[in-house]
């Protein structure tokens, strides 16, 4: 079985601050993972992916993570954020199991305020 | 093109009712998923489907949850004698084959239980 923990519900920050937004994942096989937003109102969106290779993945909107393998975790981080990053953020996996589908395994979402 | 559609946006329903939620998603995309949020939480996973195969129902948490996809276009969401604790955003995504493939997610149905 697979788990997603997102370590902070909510993460308020100041304007041009730096962010990181964690998240640890418990699994018995391999995964991919996923950073997905949602903005108010909005569906979600792919920030980024980490599939293989660079273990630094980066995102649109200026995002980077990061994939720890030995500590389990794919903390998302931004150097300078805007008001326009307020949103709920999502972490994910899905499983690399043949046959399985794509199914996403979610954490609960950290809520990031951006205030001037 | 079009994005993944969800209908209706906004769902109010007696408890006992059965509701149907409609997805339809992006043209050529073989994979299609129901998620659940509840309020505050993660999006639980419900179903899945794929081309002509059998699909995961791993997700569904009671019998009294359904859904049924026409080849590979339109999918319904069939949530019989509703119950409060159903109340959530349900959100369909699909993708291309394979298991690599982003996910692209629709708005969502927002029902509410009363």
């Amino acid at each position: 079985a697979q788990s997603v923990t997102q370590l902070d519900s909510q993460v308020p920050v100041f304007e041009e601050a730096p962010v990181e937004l964690r998240c640890n994942y418990s699994s018995s096989v391999s995964v991919y993972l996923f950073w997905y937003v949602q903005y108010p109102n909005q569906g979600l969106q792919l920030l980024l992916k980490y599939l293989s290779g660079s273990t630094l993945v980066k995102g649109i909107n200026g995002f980077e993570a990061e994939f720890n393998k030995s500590q389990t975790s794919f903390h998302l981080r931004k150097p300078s954020v805007h008001i326009s990053d307020t949103a709920e953020y999502f972490c994910a996996v899905r499983p690399m199991i043949y046959n399985q589908g794509g199914k996403l395994i979610f954490g609960q979402g950290t809520e990031l305020s951006v205030k001037p | 093109g079009a994005g993944v559609s969800q209908s209706p946006s906004n769902k109010v329903t007696e408890k006992g009712k059965d509701v149907e939620l409609r997805c339809d998603p992006i043209s050529g995309h073989t994979a299609l998923y129901w998620y659940r949020q509840r309020l505050g939480q993660g999006l639980e996973f419900l179903i899945y489907f794929q081309g002509n195969s059998a699909p995961d129902k791993s997700g569904l948490p009671s019998d009294r949850f359904s859904a049924e996809r026409t080849g590979e276009s339109v999918s319904t969401l069939t949530i019989q004698r509703t119950q409060q604790e159903d109340s959530a955003v349900y959100l369909c995504a699909s993708s291309f084959q394979g298991s690599s493939y982003e996910q692209y997610f629709g708005p969502g149905t927002r029902l509410t239980v009363t």
